[in-house]
């Protein structure tokens, strides 16, 4: 079956250190997101990507990068953590609605990364 | 822009009683709206949509009706099992923001038995 996955599911790490999630997905989506939950703001935006080497800022993208060089994995980099950071990071994808015939992409989400920024 | 605003949680209820969650939207377009349900220690699922007004969406025992007239998408299930416990999500899509979802903050569902 078709699934997407993230890795590591729980990552403690140091103020100022790189860190990088990892999302991976077999649906042959090209859509893919990124997102963080935090209590009290449910789930904010910080990249997305449309397809192979398109990749597009969110509503939080500062201190974070992504790449796309295949259609099946977005990382998400966070260049230097910061306690800031600490928070639930999803990854999601969905197959365009102009490809999928439906009036709406339904978003797949991963099981998410708790990342704790000490 | 667009904006989802849910109904303040946590939410507590006996098992068998009748749930609503209100979901309020706006947005500049022609949205469609979602309604996502997370589990615990889980990531989203879908729970239901519906993409034009006065579309109902349905599945699990939930329902919700898209208004365009009240602007809103608020969920409902006739009886409600403890194993409806989890943290329910309204978001909206709206293809003019090119397939993005908005969300609302949550609202945390506990089921008593």
């Amino acid at each position: 079956d078709a699934e997407i996955t993230q890795s590591p599911r729980h990552k403690i790490t140091e103020t100022g250190r790189q860190v990088t999630l990892a999302c991976h997905q077999t649906w042959n989506h090209n859509n893919m997101f990124w997102y963080r939950q935090d209590l009290g703001h449910g789930l904010r935006l910080i990249h997305y990507s449309y397809g192979v080497q398109d990749t597009n800022k969110g509503e939080v993208s500062d201190g974070y990068s992504v790449s796309r060089s295949n259609t099946e994995d977005l990382p998400l980099t966070l260049e230097s953590a910061a306690s800031s950071q600490t928070s639930v990071y999803f990854c999601a994808s969905s197959e365009s609605a102009l490809t999928s015939g439906s009036l709406a992409d339904t978003q797949y989400f991963g099981p998410g990364t708790r990342l704790t920024v000490l | 822009g667009n904006s989802v605003t849910q109904m303040e949680g946590p939410v507590t209820l006996s098992e068998e009683a009748f749930l609503t969650i209100n979901c309020t939207y706006t947005a500049t377009g022609y949205p469609s709206l979602f309604w996502y349900v997370q589990y615990p220690g889980e990531g989203l699922q879908l729970l239901l949509k519906a993409t034009k007004a006065d579309d109902k969406g349905s599945n699990k025992g939930f329902e919700a009706t898209y208004r365009k007239e009240t602007t809103s998408f608020h969920l409902e299930k006739g009886s409600v099992q403890v194993s409806d416990s989890a943290v329910y999500f309204c978001a909206l899509s709206d293809r003019d923001s090119a397939r993005q979802l908005t969300f609302g903050s949550g609202t945390q569902l506990t089921v008593l038995p």
